[in-house]
């Protein structure tokens, strides 16, 4: 079945320092989403990628859904103590159906 | 104010009895998820149901059991079959189940742990 990896599991960058995690399909995706929880809560929608090569920004943050779209990626710019938390993607198939949850990069920023 | 309710945010269980944790949604969406989530295994699809009266296993049904009776309303029970129960859960809501899948707005989430 659909499968989708993302790496780092974790990742301690100093404030200021850029942050980047992957996302990774087993099987061509319609379609990926980005989620962001911060630690206690519950997970927020970022973002929507739809389109081979689409990028988009927000802010500090930027998002890419590969050619093949198979894989996406989050980049995050001089990371602030605000950005603490996990960062979750979630990749739909190409036949539609549910959306598969990657496990998720755990972003802790020292000051 | 939009958006999803759990209920209760913590629970404690003994072994053997079944609990129902509650989902209301008014955002007037159609389709209705639960997850589960542990530490280091992202969000796992227990359930979901695309329009009242129907509803379709995830990929840990297992030991679960939901209904959808009102469109407001997805409670998730939780039986004594679940062999490993204590986790967060986590349900959510999304707009139409047209082909592709809308942004999911979640609940708080509600906290089991059994004794």
């Amino acid at each position: 079945g659909q499968q989708v990896m993302q790496i780092p599991q974790y990742q301690h960058v100093q404030e200021g320092e850029d942050f980047t995690t992957y996302c990774n399909s087993s099987t061509t995706l319609s379609n990926i989403q980005w989620y962001k929880q911060r630690p206690g809560g519950h997970p927020v929608f970022l973002i929507q990628l739809v389109k081979s090569g689409e990028v988009k920004k927000q802010k500090r943050l930027t998002f890419q859904f590969g050619e093949a779209k198979k894989n996406s990626s989050l980049h995050i710019t001089a990371t602030q103590t605000t950005d603490v938390g996990t960062y979750f993607c979630a990749g739909q198939g190409n036949q539609g159906g549910k959306l598969i949850f990657g496990q998720g990069t755990e972003l802790s920023v020292k000051p | 104010d939009g958006g999803i309710t759990q209920s209760p945010k913590y629970l404690f269980r003994k072994e053997g009895q079944n609990v129902t944790l509650s989902c209301e949604q008014n955002l007037n969406h159609d389709a209705m998820y639960w997850y589960r989530q542990d530490p280091g295994q992202g969000l796992r699809l227990i359930y979901y149901s695309q329009i009242v009266n129907d509803f379709q296993k995830g990929d840990i049904a297992e030991g679960y059991s939901v209904s959808r009776e009102k469109k407001e309303s997805f409670p998730l029970t939780v039986t004594s079959a679940q062999k490993n129960p204590t986790a967060f859960y986590l349900c959510a809501s999304s707009i139409g189940t047209g082909g592709v899948t809308g942004e999911l707005f979640f609940g708080e989430g509600s906290r089991l742990t059994v004794l």
